[in-house]
């Protein structure tokens, strides 16, 4: 079945590190992906998406590539913040019904 | 703004005791709505598929007598909890969206949910 591994957390980095949260599905067929984030106690936000390979999702300097060929989508940003702290999930749907499917989530810790 | 809003946002009551969560789309009608479940630190489990005028598709191993759903309008799905126990606390949010190929769902704030 389709599924969604992101690399472990948690991820502590210092202000204006480069950041990058590994994302890999396995897809019976050719999903949209998605990145969210989850700050504390609160519901998820969509980052950014890809509706097909090689699609770039980009938003608030976050970048995801939709690999093909590697089957990836990874988060990258170059410089970030304190305020990016948050959990981040990728998840990938289908255009049925828009179930999304979650990896488990990676915990980024920025410190100052 | 928020486009789903999901009510109330924390919930602490006694075990044996019924609880309902609604979550409201604000400015755009939603057929479909979804229920997820989240322990701490772990990803969101999907409960159910949340399907206006007729009956909930649950995932496998979740109790459709326990998580009872009803979406009786475009604009309103609710879950209810029944006869919660201290097992059920949990964090549980809702989405709505996500229709047309690649559109995103939009997800609630969340319940907090707290059986003592």
């Amino acid at each position: 079945g389709d599924s969604v591994t992101q690399m472990e957390g948690p991820v502590t980095l210092s202000e204006e590190a480069f950041l990058t949260i590994n994302c890999t599905y396995t897809a019976t067929g050719y999903p949209s992906l998605f990145w969210y984030v989850q700050y504390p106690g609160e519901g998820l936000q969509l980052l950014l998406k890809a509706t097909k390979a090689d699609d770039k999702g980009s938003n608030k300097g976050f970048e995801a590539t939709y690999r093909k060929e590697t089957t990836s989508f990874h988060l990258e940003k170059g410089s970030v913040q304190v305020s990016d702290s948050a959990v981040y999930f990728c998840a990938l749907s289908y255009n049925q019904g828009g179930k999304l499917i979650f990896g488990q989530g990676t915990e980024l810790s920025v410190k100052p | 703004g928020a486009v789903v809003s999901q009510h109330p946002s924390r919930v602490i009551c006694k075990s044996g005791t019924s609880v309902k969560i609604e979550c409201r789309s604000l400015d755009f009608q939603a057929t479909t709505m979804f229920w997820y479940r989240q322990f701490p630190k772990q990803s969101l489990m999907l409960m159910a598929t949340s399907n206006e005028g007729s009956k909930a598709t649950y995932e496998q191993g979740v109790e459709k007598d326990k998580f009872l759903i009803n979406h009786a309008s475009l604009t309103l799905s609710t879950l209810t909890v029944t006869s919660a126990h201290p097992e059920d606390s949990s964090f549980y949010i809702c989405s709505a969206g996500g229709d047309g190929f690649g559109q995103p769902q939009h997800f609630g704030d969340g319940t907090r949910l707290s059986i003592l």
